[in-house]
């Protein structure tokens, strides 16, 4: 039972272009949205969150909007740089409960930026 | 350094066998996470410790698995009688107990591969 879902493996865009990755969730207990960028061989980094109470979030090129009727949230960078590209992951949790780092995670989405 | 450190970085070993992994995290983070992370999945919650208490095992695939955290500090994530399915890399998190934006902060990982 996937609850967070990342339905493209891959993207590949060019330098200076707008990079949109995508995510699903299906759990209505999610208040709280996070996305994490993960480099070959280094753990995941936060990137950018935002709670169930905003539908924007915006910080330096990376953004992030959240749907909470059709429950789904994108990340979008720009402009996208050829240092962006990483595996980017998706994840949500009950914020309200006591375990609020206790996050699902999609499956991620390779981004490739080409020069 | 100031991050969260993970030991051994990789660790090969036969079916059956038992193991431990070993995560120091940041200092003064009375939250750890373990997660566990598939090939080409994303990070699995296993369990999370505020201070030395389990909070919240719920992600324990089974009773060979077991993590402490005897001082509130470093903890060990112990697995008896290994099996091929228990390779995975193997992520610790830590974070302060209340954060603005719900960030976990990840190490590098213990890659385990049972022969």
């Amino acid at each position: 039972d996937q609850q967070v879902k990342q339905n493209s493996p891959s993207l590949s865009v060019q330098e200076g272009r707008i990079s949109i990755l995508n995510c699903d969730y299906t759990n209505s207990m999610f208040d709280y949205f996070l996305w994490y960028k993960k480099y070959p061989a280094e753990g995941p980094t936060f990137l950018i969150s935002i709670s169930s109470i905003k539908d924007k979030n915006e910080d330096g090129r990376f953004t992030v909007f959240l749907n909470k009727s059709a429950k789904h949230l994108s990340l979008h960078i720009v402009p996208s740089q050829p240092g962006d590209s990483a595996v980017y992951f998706c994840a949500a949790t009950a914020a309200g409960g006591t375990s609020y780092g206790k996050l699902t995670f999609g499956q991620g989405t390779i981004l490739t930026v080409h020069p | 350094g100031a991050g969260v450190s993970q030991t051994p970085s990789n660790k090969v070993t036969e079916k059956g066998k038992y193991v431990e992994l070993r995560c120091d995290p940041i200092s003064g983070h009375t939250a750890l996470y373990w997660y566990r992370q598939s090939l080409g999945q994303g990070p699995e919650f296993l369990i999370y410790f505020q201070g030395t208490g389990a909070a919240d095992d719920s992600g324990l695939p089974n009773d060979r698995f077991f993590a402490v955290r005897p001082e509130g500090s470093v903890s060990t994530l112990k697995i008896q009688r290994t099996e091929r399915g228990d390779s995975a890399v193997y992520l610790c998190a830590s974070s302060p107990r209340t954060s603005d934006t719900g960030e976990l902060f990840f190490g590098e990982g213990s890659r385990l591969t049972v022969l």
